[in-house]
């Protein structure tokens, strides 16, 4: 089944401790986001990436890192969480084959206490 | 700073009818215009992506795209009540990978 994962789906942090959002799709797709999506905000996005290696920021990249060291995978990474950065995240794939057309992750609720 | 304005709503319309939505943009480098159904709790789906002016039939759903006035908008022809969602708009920025999404239309479907 063609999908995009993401993992923990639920997670509950402190101030400063460092944590990783992974993301994985199989669909072979060169183009990876990752958003955040707030109330009255909708979704915005954080960094993309091209391809393995090629990462660009979106329009809210502060306080967040992203790597792509394989095609099928591109990890959210927060060094030093702050309460500001609770929110509901989302990974999406897309190709352009397709149009650019994103697929999107169930989506991983932060909270950062 | 790149827009994407969507009317909050909420939209209600009865069953069968036909519900209306719109999507404006600021960006006139824009060249991929997608629409998303966003269910409570869950991730956005795609519905329907366009490229070029006018209109493109899919179904129950139209999307129409007029680039002139910055304008975008999506049809529901005979809506259900499982159309009750919120809708986004998705306009892609100066990389085709670069995309902005207004804050959604919930849509109410009433039996």
């Amino acid at each position: 089944e063609a999908q995009v994962t993401q993992n923990p789906r639920y997670l509950i942090t402190v101030t400063g401790k460092k944590l990783t959002v992974t993301c994985s799709q199989n669909m072979n797709h060169e183009y990876m986001s990752w958003y955040r999506q707030d109330p009255g905000l909708g979704l915005r996005q954080i960094y993309y990436s091209m391809n393995v290696e090629v990462t660009d920021k979106g329009d809210v990249p502060e306080g967040y890192k992203v790597s792509r060291k394989e095609k099928r995978n591109f990890p959210l990474i927060l060094e030093s969480p702050s309460p500001n950065q609770t929110s509901l995240y989302f990974c999406a794939s897309s190709d352009s084959g397709k149009g650019y057309e994103q697929y999107f992750g169930p989506g991983t609720r932060l909270t950062v206490t | 700073q790149k827009e994407v304005e969507q009317n909050s709503g909420p939209l209600s319309v009865p069953e069968g009818a036909i519900a209306s939505l719109n999507c404006t943009y600021s960006d006139r480098v824009s060249q991929s215009f997608f629409w998303y159904r966003q269910y409570s709790g869950k991730s956005p789906e795609l519905i329907m992506s366009i490229y070029s002016n006018g209109d493109k039939e899919d179904g129950r759903f139209t999307a129409q795209l007029n680039k002139a006035s910055q304008y975008v908008s999506l049809l529901i022809r005979d809506s259900q009540p499982s159309d009750s969602a919120t809708y986004l708009c998705a306009v892609n920025g100066d990389h085709f990978n670069k995309f902005y999404f207004g804050s959604g239309t919930k849509l109410n479907v009433k039996p």
